[in-house]
């Protein structure tokens, strides 16, 4: 099946400083869900992207999907301590409503 | 108004035991699905239902199993619990996926089981 490797696994951060995840695959994907699980907390679902070379923004968040569709990532420009969680990637398609989950950063934001 | 919830929201027994994690949503979605997280915060699909009806079963051991008493609720029993078994599990549901590309999933708070 469908695999989605996510590095890096930690990141830490200086409040203010910019973080990116990246998420990769060996074949082409109909599709990147990216979501936010706080800490204690549960996936919350961010956005998903189907386009080649797609670009979507959410304040301060960028998400791009790779123009051969196999790779995609979520950028966060001058993080802010609420920013602290696991951001995982997912992708579904292949089978009814399964998504696989990329292994997930979990990202600590110092202030 | 609480859109996916499970209970309990812990979950501490006994191995050997046998146990059950209660889900429902309010979404008026199809489909639903269980996960299990480990403590190494992977997340991974057990199964999914549609309509009360199994449509992923991703190999999970036969002691897991999932009753669908109405397209609203989605249980989970597990018997002979193991320590293996020691996860978060959340419940999650969505729009049948039929329709789109791929739905959005929205997560219960999860049931943190501890086995021991």
């Amino acid at each position: 099946g469908q695999q989605v490797m996510q590095i890096p696994q930690y990141q830490h951060v200086q409040e203010g400083e910019d973080f990116t995840t990246y998420c990769n695959s060996s074949t082409t994907l109909s599709n990147i869900q990216w979501y936010k699980q706080r800490p204690g907390g549960h996936p919350v679902f961010l956005i998903q992207l189907v386009k080649s070379g797609e670009v979507k923004k959410q304040k301060r968040l960028t998400f791009q999907f790779g123009e051969a569709k196999k790779n995609s990532s979520l950028h966060i420009t001058a993080t802010q301590t609420t920013d602290v969680g696991t951001y995982f990637c997912a992708t579904g398609g292949t089978s009814y409503g399964k998504l696989t989950f990329g292994q997930g950063t979990i990202l600590t934001v110092h202030p | 108004d609480t859109a996916v919830s499970q209970t309990p929201k812990y979950l501490v027994t006994q191995m050997g035991n046998d146990k059950s994690i209660k889900c429902e949503q309010n979404l008026g979605h199809d489909t639903m699905y269980w996960y299990k997280q480990d403590s190494k915060k992977f997340l991974k699909i057990m199964f999914s239902y549609n309509n009360k009806e199994l449509i992923i079963n991703e190999t999970v051991p036969n002691r897991f199993s999932p009753k669908s008493p109405d397209k609203a609720h989605l249980n989970l029993h597990i018997n002979s619990l193991e320590l293996g078994d020691s996860a978060v599990y959340f419940c999650a549901s969505s729009q049948d996926p039929v329709l789109a590309v791929q739905e959005t999933q929205y997560f219960g708070p999860g049931t943190r089981l501890l086995v021991l």
